[in-house]
């Protein structure tokens, strides 16, 4: 499976934008960008994909680089519930089977 | 979207005995679900992948024999947790295909004493 790296943390202020990079130099024409998020003691939450151009949804956007080794998920307004681990995985077209990386904690100051 | 359920949400069982989990697929049939085991400060750990209408298949270092998975029908599988350990607490996470990617049940923390 191709992998991704992701900061194992960062702190943003409530109101401010958060950039969240990843890293996935291995990744493979097929391969979609999946982000998840998870809150604690839940399961993972759906939050963008993409393949190529940037994405943009009620809840984040994404940035992907053009030669698609590193994205970056942006959260336009950060709040005190978008505190959460941060997850960015590689998805080959087609398939289900997400496979997590470490992710990345985001603690939101009030 | 897809909506998962799972059940129990939060079980404690003794050492040794048997816990069953079920998770659903209330909106979307589902061929192909995943069950996930996280333990705590940990990521998210692919357990197997449950196969309806057939065997279900696990990830390397994942006993077949203590995690027995059925996939009976296209809304439901289930993870047997045979023989409990303490060793086996955890929580467990099961996703099904969605429209835009898999969906994430919300999980079951089992505690075994």
């Amino acid at each position: 499976d191709a992998k991704t790296t992701q900061p194992n943390s960062m702190e943003s202020n409530e109101e401010e934008p958060v950039h969240l990079p990843c890293n996935h130099s291995t990744i493979s024409g097929t391969d979609y960008i999946h982000w998840y998020r998870q809150l604690p003691s839940q399961g993972p939450e759906y939050v963008i994909h993409g393949l190529t151009s940037n994405v943009n949804n009620r809840m984040a956007s994404l940035a992907i680089a053009e030669d698609r080794k590193s994205s970056t998920l942006i959260l336009h307004r950060a709040t005190l519930r978008d505190a959460a681990v941060y997850y960015c995985i590689l998805l080959e077209g087609g398939s289900e089977k997400l496979v997590f990386g470490k992710g990345t904690k985001l603690t939101v100051n009030p | 979207g897809a909506v998962v359920s799972q059940h129990p949400s939060w079980v404690i069982c003794k050492s040794g005995t048997s816990v069953k989990i079920e998770c659903r697929s209330l909106d979307f049939q589902a061929t192909t679900m995943f069950w996930y085991r996280q333990f705590p400060k940990q990521s998210l750990m692919l357990m197997a992948t449950s196969n309806e209408g057939s065997k279900a298949t696990y990830e390397q270092g994942v006993e077949k024999d203590k995690f027995l998975i059925n996939h009976a029908s296209l809304t439901l599988s289930t993870l047997t947790v045979t023989s409990a350990h303490p060793e086996d607490s955890s929580f467990y996470i099961c996703s099904t295909k969605g429209a835009r990617g898999p969906y994430f049940g919300p999980g079951t923390r089992l505690t075994v004493t």
